[in-house]
């Protein structure tokens, strides 16, 4: 079975670009996050979806993320406009039901310069 | 509130030395999701095991053991032996009650020389 996949592995922009970014589940998955890694903060919750209806957006730092989920096969995390301090590696994780292990993509390292 | 504490932020052993690696958790709530994930340099995160509250019998999966007390809060990770493979970033974490998210500890980074 294919794992959680994530696009772009990395992506690289400058300071007010839009970024995309992309996360296709575990089939079946009913469940999907967004987390967020930097060194200062360590991994933290995003968004999280349940049946493709965002279920709690607290983590969500400001206006400018906003994460989508228009069906059980795909999800995006926009930021508009990006900031340097949106440099880290953002995970796509997704589980079959609550209380089940999150199976993790790869991530995407974003570097907003 | 739920949250998960790795007090131990870097643990460094020669290889063959058993390593313990900690983790206290707080919640409220009686049904609850204990896991760790192993972070190796490659970046990816890997589950390595899950328990639930009502559950707690240790657990040993070849040189890896957990240690799982309610009494102290506590879902320690064992393992032994250890080789230089086990160089990682440890992560504990928690899921409680019927939030669904999965909430992490600081990381603890292992390094096991030669």
């Amino acid at each position: 079975d294919a794992g959680v996949i994530q696009s772009p592995r990395h992506e690289v922009t400058e300071m007010g670009q839009e970024v995309t970014l992309r996360c296709k589940p575990i089939s079946g998955h009913n469940s999907l996050f967004w987390y967020r890694q930097t060194m200062m903060r360590g991994l933290e919750l995003l968004i999280y979806f349940n049946n493709n209806v965002p279920i709690d957006d607290s983590g969500m730092p400001e206006d400018r993320f906003s994460a989508k989920m228009p069906n059980a096969s795909f999800s995006t995390l926009k930021i508009q406009p990006s900031e340097p301090r949106d440099s880290a590696v953002y995970f796509c994780a997704s589980s079959a039901r609550q209380g089940s292990p999150l199976h993790f993509g790869n991530g995407t390292r974003l570097t907003v310069t | 509130a739920q949250k998960v504490t790795q007090a131990q932020t870097e643990i460094s052993v020669v290889e063959k030395e058993d390593v313990t690696l900690d983790c206290v958790y707080e919640t409220r709530d009686t049904t609850y999701y204990l896991f760790w994930y192993k972070q190796p340099p490659s970046g990816e995160l890997v589950f390595l095991i899950r328990r639930n509250s009502f559950d707690e019998q240790n657990e040993i999966s070849g040189r890896y053991s957990w240690n799982f007390q309610k009494s102290t809060s506590s879902f320690n990770f064992t393992i032994t032996a250890s080789q230089v493979v086990d160089s990682a970033v440890y992560f504990c974490a928690l899921i409680a009650g019927n939030t669904g998210k999965l909430i992490f500890g600081q990381g603890t980074t292992l390094q096991v020389k030669p």
